[in-house]
Formats: structure tokens, C-alpha cells, sequence
């Protein structure tokens, strides 16, 4: 079935460690994002991929690198420099339009990878 | 600044009742708006979306939202609610800029009592 994975589910980790959340889809989507949701704060983007080997930065990206070396993969890296890691990190795909700016497409979300700092 | 949102931390009501789950969205051009639903630890889920047109939009799970241009709103709306439907709400925009992300709300979470 289409869909996009997040692997792992649950993380833990120990302070100044590096980590990485994978993010992989089979929907053939363009654009790839990482969102970090927090009870209360809803859902704020960290970074978003409209096409390969191009990524921008969203509104928190300070602490977090991501890459895109394939379209279906957006690994999300959560660095030692992170000062609150703690909390659910959602990625999400969708396809953008001929013009490659926008589409009127809903996104599609993961599971989610809940990620616990020790 | 672009910004979604939602009045209300949580709504309760009865089974059976209608539910209205508020939003209101500030955001350049026309907006395109989004309504989702985030059970216990999982993603997020479509329900509907406001592109243009028809002012009320149908989507899953027999919700509907209505779209008011003069208000800034898009409202979630079900005139009979479900126990099951007791979840977490979350309305986005997509943002007025060339590039594709969305905005979203702080989140609702509705309680439907028995």
C-alpha cells in the first residue's frame, strides 16, 4: 500500500547525543516536511523539501538538519544543539502542481516518531 | 504575520448533539483551507479542505465546514456527534507565499460524552 512510514515509532535519548528519524513515502509526492508537535502549541514546521537536493528551512529549524538525496526519503536529524527535543515529530508529503509552486492537495502524514530525551 | 486559529482548547458535548469546532485563519490571498483529525499518538488525517467555491464543503466522516470570507472562517461543523468521534482537531491554511505549507492551529480537542 501507498503511504509514508516514519521509523522509529519511540526514541529515547541521552542529552548531547545526535539522532535521526527516518521519513520514507512510495507516493511519488515532490515535497516532503517535518513538523514537531508539542500539547498545546499544535504543529510547527521545522523543515520542508519541494524537490531533490533542495530543502528550506520553516520557522524552527535551530538544532534539527534534514537532506534529500531521494525522492523518497527526508531523514530528520535532532542535534545535540536542540534545547527542548522532547516531542512528537510528524512528516508529511504531498504533489505539487505543474508549476511547482503550489497544489491545492491535501498533505498526507506519518505515524509519527515520538522522540524522549533522558 | 500568516496565522490559523483556534479559540478553543477543547469542546464537549453530547451524543447526538451538533458539534461546531471553530477557526479563523489570517492569511495573504485567496485562502485554501484544511481541516484534520490526530487520534492518541497518531498522524494526522484529512477530513476536508476549502479550495473555491460552494461556501459549505462536505468531507469525511460526515463532517462539513463552512467558509465565510467576510468572517475569516472556516468552521467545523457535524449536526450529529459520535463518541468515536472524540479526537483532536487541527485546521491549517496553506500559506500566502509561492512555496507550499501549511499553516496550522493550536488544535481542539472535542469530547463527546455517552
Amino acid at each position: 500500500d501507498g503511504g509514508i512510514t516514519q521509523s522509529p515509532k519511540y526514541l529515547f535519548r541521552k542529552e548531547g547525543q545526535n539522532v535521526t528519524l527516518s521519513c520514507e513515502q512510495n507516493l511519488n509526492h515532490d515535497a516532503m516536511y517535518w513538523y514537531r508537535q508539542d500539547p498545546g502549541q499544535g504543529l510547527r514546521l521545522i523543515y520542508y523539501s519541494q524537490i531533490v537536493n533542495d530543502f528550506q528551512k520553516g520557522d524552527i529549524a535551530e538544532g534539527y538538519s534534514v537532506s534529500r538525496e531521494k525522492k523518497e526519503s527526508f531523514p530528520l536529524t535532532v542535534t545535540s544543539a536542540q534545547k527542548n527535543p522532547t516531542a512528537f515529530y510528524l512528516c508529511a508529503s504531498t504533489q505539487l502542481g505543474s508549476s511547482g509552486a503550489s497544489n491545492t492537495g491535501e498533505l498526507f502524514f506519518g505515524e509519527g516518531s515520538r522522540l524522549t530525551v533522558l | 504575520a500568516q496565522s490559523v486559529a483556534q479559540p478553543e482548547d477543547q469542546v464537549n458535548v453530547a451524543e447526538g448533539n451538533p458539534l461546531t469546532v471553530k477557526c479563523t485563519y489570517s492569511v495573504s490571498g485567496n485562502p485554501y483551507l484544511f481541516w484534520y483529525v490526530q487520534y492518541p499518538n497518531r498522524g494526522l488525517q484529512f477530513l476536508l479542505k476549502y479550495i473555491t467555491g460552494d461556501n459549505l464543503v462536505k468531507g469525511s466522516y460526515g463532517f462539513e465546514a463552512e467558509f465565510n470570507k467576510s468572517q475569516t472562517s472556516f468552521h467545523l461543523k457535524k449536526p450529529s456527534a459520535l463518541v468515536s468521534d472524540s479526537a483532536l482537531y487541527f485546521c491549517a491554511a496553506l500559506a500566502g507565499d509561492s512555496s507550499y505549507k501549511l499553516i496550522f492551529g493550536s488544535g481542539t480537542r472535542l469530547l463527546v460524552r455517552p
